[in-house]
């Protein structure tokens, strides 16, 4: 069974401080892997989906990777913005429907 | 918006109602997801629907029940539920076909008294 940790739960950064947020996960055998936002009682938001055969997604500020033999993704965001304040969850993705998600970082950007 | 709506945005309900949760998107997705979401675990996915055909069910309890009438709307009825069954109840949807983005709706937030 595919289990997803992301380290570490909460972090808290002043503004402008560029943030490294982790996500590991067991089973290698992956199709893809996508990061999503949620900010508080609402849904996720797509960021970036980096495909098994990728190495990092860009969009923006944002910058994924993926190591998929050492089951681990990284997604940085630079310069941070009080906007940015949200939870941010990874997601694999085996190909079969069943995404497996992590638990998420919930980021707070202090103006 | 991700062009998936869903409906209540809340819901109380007392453990002997029968409430139904509404979702639709009209992007031409072609599998539909639930999730339950309950605070500070991860999501856990109970229902898949592709083309209209649910593809998997997770040892969810009896007391919810999927419906997908065709490929734009999915509802999730309940029945009978119990305390612990309060969580924000998110639905997804994707192309499929090698388009694999999830998009989501912005989930039902349900109280269980």
């Amino acid at each position: 069974k595919q289990e997803v940790t992301q380290i570490p739960a909460a972090l808290s950064v002043p503004e402008g401080e560029n943030l490294v947020l982790n996500c590991s996960f067991t089973d290698s055998a992956i199709y893809n892997l996508q990061w999503f936002r949620q900010d508080p009682g609402k849904g996720l938001t797509s960021l970036l989906l980096i495909q098994s055969s990728q190495r990092e997604q860009t969009s923006g500020r944002l910058n994924a990777s993926l190591d998929k033999s050492s089951g681990r993704s990284t997604l940085y965001i630079a310069a941070s913005q009080p906007g940015d304040s949200a939870t941010y969850l990874c997601a694999v993705d085996p190909n079969d429907y069943k995404l497996s998600f992590g638990a998420g970082t919930t980021v707070t950007v202090r103006a | 918006e991700t062009g998936v709506t869903q409906t209540p945005r809340h819901l109380v309900m007392g453990m002997t109602n029968k409430k139904s949760l509404k979702c639709e998107q009209h992007l031409g997705h072609n599998a539909m997801y639930w999730y339950k979401q309950s605070a500070k675990k991860p999501l856990e996915l109970m229902f898949v629907y592709s083309l209209e055909e649910r593809v998997e069910n997770n040892s969810v309890p009896s007391r919810f029940s999927p419906e997908c009438p065709n490929s734009s709307h999915l509802f999730l009825h309940l029945h009978t539920l119990q305390p612990e069954d309060s969580a924000l109840y998110l639905c997804a949807s994707r192309k499929g076909g090698g388009d694999e983005k999830l998009f989501f709706g912005s989930g039902t937030q349900l109280s269980v008294l």
